[in-house]
Protein backbone atom coordinates (compact mmCIF):
# COMPACT_ATOMS: atom_id res chain seq x y z
CA UNK A 1 0.00 0.00 0.00
CA UNK A 2 1.36 3.51 -1.04
CA UNK A 3 2.33 5.45 2.10
CA UNK A 4 3.62 9.19 2.26
CA UNK A 5 4.43 10.14 5.77
CA UNK A 6 5.09 13.87 6.77
CA UNK A 7 7.18 15.43 9.61
CA UNK A 8 7.15 17.35 11.63
CA UNK A 9 3.30 17.42 12.03
CA UNK A 10 3.56 20.98 13.61
CA UNK A 11 6.58 23.47 13.96
CA UNK A 12 7.25 26.92 15.44
CA UNK A 13 9.69 29.09 13.92
CA UNK A 14 10.94 32.39 14.48
CA UNK A 15 10.49 35.02 11.83
CA UNK A 16 14.00 34.15 9.88
CA UNK A 17 14.95 31.28 11.31
CA UNK A 18 15.16 28.50 8.26
CA UNK A 19 14.48 24.85 8.34
CA UNK A 20 13.27 21.76 6.34
CA UNK A 21 9.99 19.55 6.50
CA UNK A 22 10.08 16.18 5.29
CA UNK A 23 8.06 14.10 3.14
CA UNK A 24 8.82 10.22 3.15
CA UNK A 25 7.21 7.82 0.90
CA UNK A 26 6.51 4.57 -0.21
CA UNK A 27 5.17 4.32 -3.45
CA UNK A 28 5.94 1.91 -6.36
CA UNK A 29 6.91 3.42 -9.18
CA UNK A 30 6.61 7.25 -8.17
CA UNK A 31 5.70 9.24 -11.18
CA UNK A 32 5.55 12.09 -9.19
CA UNK A 33 6.14 13.94 -5.91
CA UNK A 34 3.99 17.25 -5.22
CA UNK A 35 4.10 19.59 -2.70
CA UNK A 36 1.11 21.85 -1.98
CA UNK A 37 0.01 24.93 0.17
CA UNK A 38 -2.79 24.54 2.18
CA UNK A 39 -4.52 27.50 4.47
CA UNK A 40 -7.01 27.57 7.36
CA UNK A 41 -10.29 26.74 5.61
CA UNK A 42 -9.08 26.75 1.88
CA UNK A 43 -8.31 24.33 -1.36
CA UNK A 44 -4.83 23.52 -1.10
CA UNK A 45 -2.71 25.90 -3.87
CA UNK A 46 0.03 23.25 -5.88
CA UNK A 47 3.67 24.61 -5.05
CA UNK A 48 6.12 22.50 -6.99
CA UNK A 49 6.59 18.67 -8.72
CA UNK A 50 9.54 16.73 -8.25
CA UNK A 51 9.73 13.99 -10.95
CA UNK A 52 12.94 12.47 -10.34
CA UNK A 53 15.51 12.22 -7.73
CA UNK A 54 18.11 15.17 -7.36
CA UNK A 55 15.08 17.33 -8.89
CA UNK A 56 15.28 20.87 -7.17
CA UNK A 57 12.27 23.51 -7.50
CA UNK A 58 12.39 26.83 -6.32
CA UNK A 59 9.82 29.48 -5.66
CA UNK A 60 10.43 32.61 -3.55
CA UNK A 61 11.81 31.61 0.18
CA UNK A 62 11.10 27.88 -0.59
CA UNK A 63 13.03 24.67 -2.55
CA UNK A 64 11.78 21.35 -3.00
CA UNK A 65 13.98 18.63 -2.95
CA UNK A 66 13.51 14.64 -3.87
CA UNK A 67 15.91 11.65 -3.10
CA UNK A 68 14.86 7.76 -3.64
CA UNK A 69 12.41 7.77 -0.84
CA UNK A 70 12.25 11.58 0.50
CA UNK A 71 11.51 15.00 -0.22
CA UNK A 72 12.44 18.06 1.66
CA UNK A 73 10.53 21.55 1.56
CA UNK A 74 13.32 23.57 2.38
CA UNK A 75 12.38 27.23 3.79
CA UNK A 76 15.01 30.00 3.93
CA UNK A 77 14.26 33.20 6.23
CA UNK A 78 10.99 32.60 6.60
CA UNK A 79 8.38 35.22 7.45
CA UNK A 80 4.48 35.74 9.02
CA UNK A 81 2.94 35.06 5.64
CA UNK A 82 4.53 31.81 4.97
CA UNK A 83 2.28 30.16 8.20
CA UNK A 84 0.62 27.26 6.42
CA UNK A 85 -0.41 23.68 6.31
CA UNK A 86 2.06 22.42 3.99
CA UNK A 87 0.87 19.24 2.11
CA UNK A 88 3.15 16.55 0.42
CA UNK A 89 1.57 13.89 -2.29
CA UNK A 90 2.85 10.90 -4.01
CA UNK A 91 1.68 9.84 -7.35
CA UNK A 92 2.50 6.11 -8.84
CA UNK A 93 3.03 5.73 -12.36
CA UNK A 94 1.09 3.12 -14.84
CA UNK A 95 -2.17 2.74 -15.19
CA UNK A 96 -3.11 3.89 -11.18
CA UNK A 97 -3.70 7.75 -11.80
CA UNK A 98 -4.10 8.16 -7.83
CA UNK A 99 -2.17 10.81 -5.70
CA UNK A 100 -1.45 9.74 -1.69
CA UNK A 101 -1.36 12.87 0.46
CA UNK A 102 0.41 13.04 3.61
CA UNK A 103 -1.53 14.71 6.61
CA UNK A 104 0.79 17.69 6.26
CA UNK A 105 2.92 19.83 8.46
CA UNK A 106 1.52 23.19 9.88
CA UNK A 107 4.09 25.73 10.31
CA UNK A 108 3.33 28.36 12.32
CA UNK A 109 5.96 31.87 11.33
CA UNK A 110 6.00 34.20 14.49
CA UNK A 111 6.90 37.61 14.10
CA UNK B 1 -8.57 34.06 -14.01
CA UNK B 2 -8.75 30.27 -14.81
CA UNK B 3 -9.89 28.99 -12.09
CA UNK B 4 -11.92 25.82 -9.82
CA UNK B 5 -15.07 26.96 -8.32
CA UNK B 6 -16.75 25.41 -5.59
CA UNK B 7 -20.08 26.56 -4.07
CA UNK B 8 -21.73 26.79 -1.39
CA UNK B 9 -18.91 27.44 0.93
CA UNK B 10 -20.21 26.60 3.58
CA UNK B 11 -23.15 24.30 4.18
CA UNK B 12 -25.49 22.98 7.32
CA UNK B 13 -27.92 19.82 6.80
CA UNK B 14 -29.75 18.21 8.77
CA UNK B 15 -28.98 14.64 10.19
CA UNK B 16 -29.90 11.80 7.11
CA UNK B 17 -31.69 15.00 4.87
CA UNK B 18 -30.12 14.88 0.94
CA UNK B 19 -27.19 17.82 0.06
CA UNK B 20 -25.50 18.32 -3.11
CA UNK B 21 -22.58 20.39 -3.64
CA UNK B 22 -21.05 22.08 -7.04
CA UNK B 23 -18.07 22.39 -8.46
CA UNK B 24 -17.41 24.33 -11.31
CA UNK B 25 -14.00 25.30 -13.93
CA UNK B 26 -13.29 27.37 -15.88
CA UNK B 27 -9.86 25.49 -16.85
CA UNK B 28 -11.19 23.10 -19.24
CA UNK B 29 -9.68 20.27 -17.57
CA UNK B 30 -10.70 16.69 -18.41
CA UNK B 31 -10.39 14.73 -15.20
CA UNK B 32 -12.39 16.62 -12.13
CA UNK B 33 -11.85 14.74 -8.74
CA UNK B 34 -13.60 14.97 -5.34
CA UNK B 35 -11.71 15.00 -2.30
CA UNK B 36 -12.80 14.56 1.24
CA UNK B 37 -10.85 16.28 4.12
CA UNK B 38 -11.52 16.07 7.90
CA UNK B 39 -9.34 17.60 10.38
CA UNK B 40 -5.95 17.56 10.11
CA UNK B 41 -6.35 14.75 7.82
CA UNK B 42 -4.80 14.35 4.33
CA UNK B 43 -7.04 14.45 1.52
CA UNK B 44 -9.04 11.36 0.68
CA UNK B 45 -10.05 10.63 -2.56
CA UNK B 46 -13.68 9.67 -3.15
CA UNK B 47 -14.30 9.62 -7.18
CA UNK B 48 -13.49 11.15 -10.10
CA UNK B 49 -14.43 11.54 -13.62
CA UNK B 50 -12.30 11.74 -16.40
CA UNK B 51 -14.39 13.34 -19.32
CA UNK B 52 -17.69 11.25 -19.06
CA UNK B 53 -16.31 8.36 -17.44
CA UNK B 54 -16.91 7.70 -13.93
CA UNK B 55 -14.22 6.48 -11.50
CA UNK B 56 -15.27 5.42 -7.76
CA UNK B 57 -12.42 4.26 -5.01
CA UNK B 58 -13.20 1.26 -3.80
CA UNK B 59 -13.96 2.55 0.09
CA UNK B 60 -16.19 5.62 -1.23
CA UNK B 61 -19.70 5.07 1.21
CA UNK B 62 -22.63 4.34 -1.17
CA UNK B 63 -23.98 7.34 0.55
CA UNK B 64 -21.64 9.47 -2.27
CA UNK B 65 -22.68 9.96 -5.55
CA UNK B 66 -21.58 12.44 -8.22
CA UNK B 67 -22.40 13.41 -11.52
CA UNK B 68 -21.12 15.68 -14.38
CA UNK B 69 -23.49 17.09 -17.00
CA UNK B 70 -20.50 18.92 -18.87
CA UNK B 71 -17.00 19.00 -18.86
CA UNK B 72 -17.24 22.15 -16.63
CA UNK B 73 -19.65 20.75 -13.30
CA UNK B 74 -19.52 18.09 -11.38
CA UNK B 75 -21.84 17.77 -8.17
CA UNK B 76 -21.33 15.74 -5.24
CA UNK B 77 -24.30 14.64 -3.51
CA UNK B 78 -24.62 12.73 -0.01
CA UNK B 79 -27.93 11.16 -0.44
CA UNK B 80 -28.19 10.85 3.98
CA UNK B 81 -25.39 12.43 5.47
CA UNK B 82 -24.43 10.86 8.66
CA UNK B 83 -22.42 13.21 11.71
CA UNK B 84 -19.34 11.49 10.57
CA UNK B 85 -19.46 13.06 6.96
CA UNK B 86 -19.12 16.46 8.61
CA UNK B 87 -15.72 17.57 6.84
CA UNK B 88 -15.03 19.61 3.84
CA UNK B 89 -14.99 18.44 0.68
CA UNK B 90 -12.66 19.58 -1.56
CA UNK B 91 -12.91 19.56 -6.13
CA UNK B 92 -10.25 19.10 -7.93
CA UNK B 93 -9.03 19.34 -11.95
CA UNK B 94 -6.52 17.89 -14.23
CA UNK B 95 -5.33 18.06 -17.88
CA UNK B 96 -5.48 14.48 -17.76
CA UNK B 97 -5.26 11.14 -15.71
CA UNK B 98 -1.47 11.15 -16.28
CA UNK B 99 -0.94 15.12 -15.33
CA UNK B 100 -0.73 14.80 -11.60
CA UNK B 101 -0.95 18.66 -11.09
CA UNK B 102 -4.15 18.91 -9.36
CA UNK B 103 -5.67 22.37 -9.14
CA UNK B 104 -7.98 22.55 -5.97
CA UNK B 105 -10.90 25.07 -5.55
CA UNK B 106 -11.59 26.62 -2.11
CA UNK B 107 -13.42 24.05 -0.81
CA UNK B 108 -16.61 23.44 0.68
CA UNK B 109 -17.30 22.58 4.69
CA UNK B 110 -20.11 20.71 5.66
CA UNK B 111 -21.44 20.42 8.59
CA UNK B 112 -24.40 17.96 9.98
CA UNK B 113 -26.48 18.93 12.68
Amino acid sequence: EDQVTQSPEALRLQEGESSSLNCSYTVSGLRGLFWYRQDPGKGPEFLFTLYSAGEEKEKERLKATLTKKESFLHITAPKPEDSATYLCAAGRGGSNYKLTFGKGTLLTVNP
Amino acid sequence: DAMVIQNPRYQVTQFGKPVTLSCSQTLNHNVMYWYQQKSSQAPKLLFHYYDKDFNNEADTPDNFQSRRPNTSFCFLDIRSPGLGDAAMYLCATSRALSSYEQYFGPGTRLTVT
